[in-house]
């Protein structure tokens, strides 16, 4: 069974530049969930899509966004990068919310902003 | 605020001996634990779950305790090898979603 797939691994932008990352889940899952990890923070929640809606969005600022497809496959989106963007971005996918099953990640898009 | 805590943030064991790996929460309406474990350079890997109405989980060589009045779930590792050096992260959803809110991890090294 494939695991949580995401591309591109690597990725190298300027400041002021956007960009979008790609997850696709583990087949049958629904919900998808982003993260941001970097050295000084740890591992931080950015959004939850469940059947190609929002629920639930971390304490970051409107420049991150995303979005679900109807086959359970999600995109972020960071417009007008800044320094600090720069981090490891992963995305994690379960069955669903609510069914205590555990989010298994992929090996994440490391973005390096210059 | 930090919800969930891991206060050791590196821990060294021999190699077959029993490794622990400690996190505390603060927020009493969790009630579903997980742990991770996670390479340089991979995604994070899950490991096992407990949920609050237990208190061990065990799944070949790891085994997870939680004390809900404390607060506090450990992780235990016997024999440890090698190939178990890695950093650990304990987490928890936060309500009825898949927001996890995780600890700031422990690197564990297993030395010969």
């Amino acid at each position: 069974k494939a695991g949580v797939t995401q591309t591109p691994r690597y990725l190298i932008k300027t400041r002021g530049q956007q960009v979008t990352l790609s997850c696709s889940p583990i087949s049958g899952h629904r919900s998808v969930s982003w993260y941001q990890q970097t050295p000084g923070q740890g591992l931080q929640f950015l959004f939850e899509y469940f059947s190609e809606t929002q629920r639930n969005k971390g304490n970051f600022p409107g420049r991150f966004s995303g979005r679900q497809f109807s086959n359970s496959r999600s995109e972020m989106n960071v417009s007008t990068l800044e320094l600090g963007d720069s981090a490891l971005y992963l995305c994690a996918s379960s069955l669903g919310a609510d069914s205590n099953q555990p989010q298994h990640f992929g090996d994440g898009t490391r973005l390096s902003i210059l | 605020d930090q919800q969930v805590k891991q206060n050791s943030p590196s821990l060294s064991v021999q190699e077959g001996r029993i490794s622990i790996l400690n996190c505390d929460y603060t927020n009493s309406m969790f009630d579903y634990f997980l742990w991770y474990k996670k390479y340089p350079a991979e995604g994070p890997t899950f490991l096992i779950s407990i949920s609050s109405i237990k208190d061990k989980n065990e799944d070949g060589r790891f085994t997870v305790f939680l004390n809900k009045s404390a607060k506090h779930l450990s992780l235990h590792i016997v024999p440890s090898q090698p190939g178990d050096s890695a950093v650990y992260f304990c987490a928890a959803p936060r309500g009825n979603t898949d927001k996890l809110i995780f600890g700031t991890g422990t690197r564990l090294q297993v030395f010969p």
